[in-house]
């Protein structure tokens, strides 16, 4: 079975912290994303990388990087927290190559900034 | 601004029922529609899937119907059960990126 790992599930951080949220995968799959999930707005995709060192901004990417140093941990990163980040953070990872490289998800970290 | 529109936000079912999910889209150059299934603490997860060339799929209780000419596909949930409680969110890939509808909150009721 496929499997992504998140470090944290719940995060509490102060308005102005530098904030690290990783991911890691284990199937040596080539794509990796970064999604923050709001009610009423469903999942929308920040970052992404499909390979290692390579990244492309998503959909909302203001606020955030990210760093890809190894195939398997995608690491997304807030420079200076605001209270607007405060949202459901979900990794994903898939297979290049075929047609429908479905998306497979961790179990999503919880960041509150106060 | 959400490419991919989905409704309604939540609906209640009783068991045994049908439960219907609509999603529209606009952009022609997706090629790929899943939807996903999420339960409360956890990773959305794949459920189904259909390409535009396709007007139906069935997956056990689980159907996709797909209307190109409309731009426009709907997952039905068939004799539904307590457990296929959980959030429900289309997609449509363009560019090798999923877009996700914003949500349906599905409560089937015993």
């Amino acid at each position: 079975d496929v499997k992504v790992t998140q470090s944290s599930r719940y995060l509490v951080k102060r308005t102005g912290e530098k904030v690290f949220l990783e991911c890691v995968q284990d199937m040596d799959h080539e794509n990796m994303f970064w999604y923050r999930q709001d009610p009423g707005l469903g999942l929308r995709l920040i970052y992404f990388s499909y390979d290692v060192k390579m990244k492309e901004k998503g959909d909302i990417p203001e606020g955030y990087s990210v760093s890809r140093e190894k195939k398997e941990r995608f690491s997304l990163i807030l420079e200076s927290a605001s209270t607007n980040q405060t949202s459901m953070y979900l990794c994903a990872s898939s297979r290049t190559g075929g047609f429908y490289n479905e998306q497979f998800f961790g179990p999503g970290t919880r960041l509150t900034v106060l | 601004q959400q490419q991919v529109k989905q409704s309604p936000q939540s609906l209640i079912v009783q068991k045994g029922g049908i439960s219907i999910i609509n999603c529209a889209y606009e952009n022609t150059a997706f090629d790929y529609f899943p939807w996903y299934q999420q339960f409360p603490g956890k990773g959305p997860a794949l459920l189904i899937a259909i390409r535009p060339d396709v007007s139906e799929k069935k997956e056990g209780r689980f159907t996709i119907s797909f209307n190109k000419s409309a731009k426009q596909f709907s997952l039905h949930i068939m004799d539904s059960q307590p457990g296929d409680s959980a959030t429900y969110f289309c997609a449509a890939r363009g560019d090798y990126k999923l877009s996700f509808g914003a949500g349906t909150t599905v409560t089937v009721r015993a």
